[in-house]
């Protein structure tokens, strides 16, 4: 059972939106602590593609943006592309636990 | 260009001590912290630990703590995981990861994954 609690799954059609949601409490994203985003494709390491909520490391597409209210968060890809199919995790702090803590991941299925 | 290397796939049996390391390079080692992170197959990311090498302050998650040992050589910029006594449940990937330290921060960038596994 993850602190943060994402869907296991979402899909979308080539060049729609989509939105993966990332749900936390008051010990961690509601406290303030910073949300971040990573992307995996099978078989590779994460990569880090939105910080601070809603800032993008250089090389990631601006299709991808997120967003932070109250104790929640979200990912959203417009323009959905099939390259954009893979497993998505958010991450942040939490202080009950003095632990960095991660969503249990949603995988992105492009139809 | 900020890499971190790591060992290769290893292959144990239960109560086998095991030691994996992440080679870093490219910025100043003992200025950044190296976390671990662990995915079991099928499953997602597990923070399990996090070294200082510049003062070795390390800090593990409570689900590891005691379990694994973290530690870091500032000579050759490697941070190390370790186990003393493996169980067939350590079977998993292990990814290094830089972050600045801040509760705040994340993990950017990472290394390329150790595959364990361990056999009963």
């Amino acid at each position: 059972q993850s602190v943060l609690t994402q869907p296991p799954s979402v899909s979308g059609a080539p060049g729609q939106r989509v939105t993966i949601s990332c749900s936390g409490s008051g010990s961690n994203i509601g406290a303030g602590f910073d949300v971040h985003w990573y992307q995996q494709f099978p078989g590779t390491a994460p990569k880090l593609i939105i910080f601070v909520h809603n800032y993008r490391p250089s090389g990631v597409p601006d299709r991808f943006s997120g967003s932070k209210s109250g104790s929640s968060a979200s990912l959203a890809i417009t323009g959905l592309q099939a390259e954009d199919e893979a497993d998505y995790y958010c991450q942040s702090y939490d202080s009950s636990l003095s632990s960095w803590v991660f969503g249990g991941g949603t995988k992105l299925t492009v139809l | 260009e900020v890499q971190l290397v790591q060992s290769g796939a290893e292959v144990k049996k239960s109560g086998e001590s095991l030691n994996i390391s992440c080679k870093t390079s490219g910025f100043r080692f003992t200025s950044y912290y190296i976390a671990w992170v662990r995915q079991l197959p099928g499953k997602g990311l597990e923070w399990m630990g996090i070294i200082f090498p510049g003062d070795s302050d390390t800090r593990y998650s409570p689900a590891f703590q005691g379990q694994i040992t973290i530690s870091a050589d500032k000579a050759i910029t490697t941070a190390y995981l370790q186990w003393k006594s493996l169980k067939a449940s350590d079977s998993g990937i292990y990814y290094c990861a830089r972050s600045d330290g801040s509760t705040y921060d994340y993990f950017d960038p990472w290394g390329q994954g150790t595959l364990v596994t361990v056999s009963s």
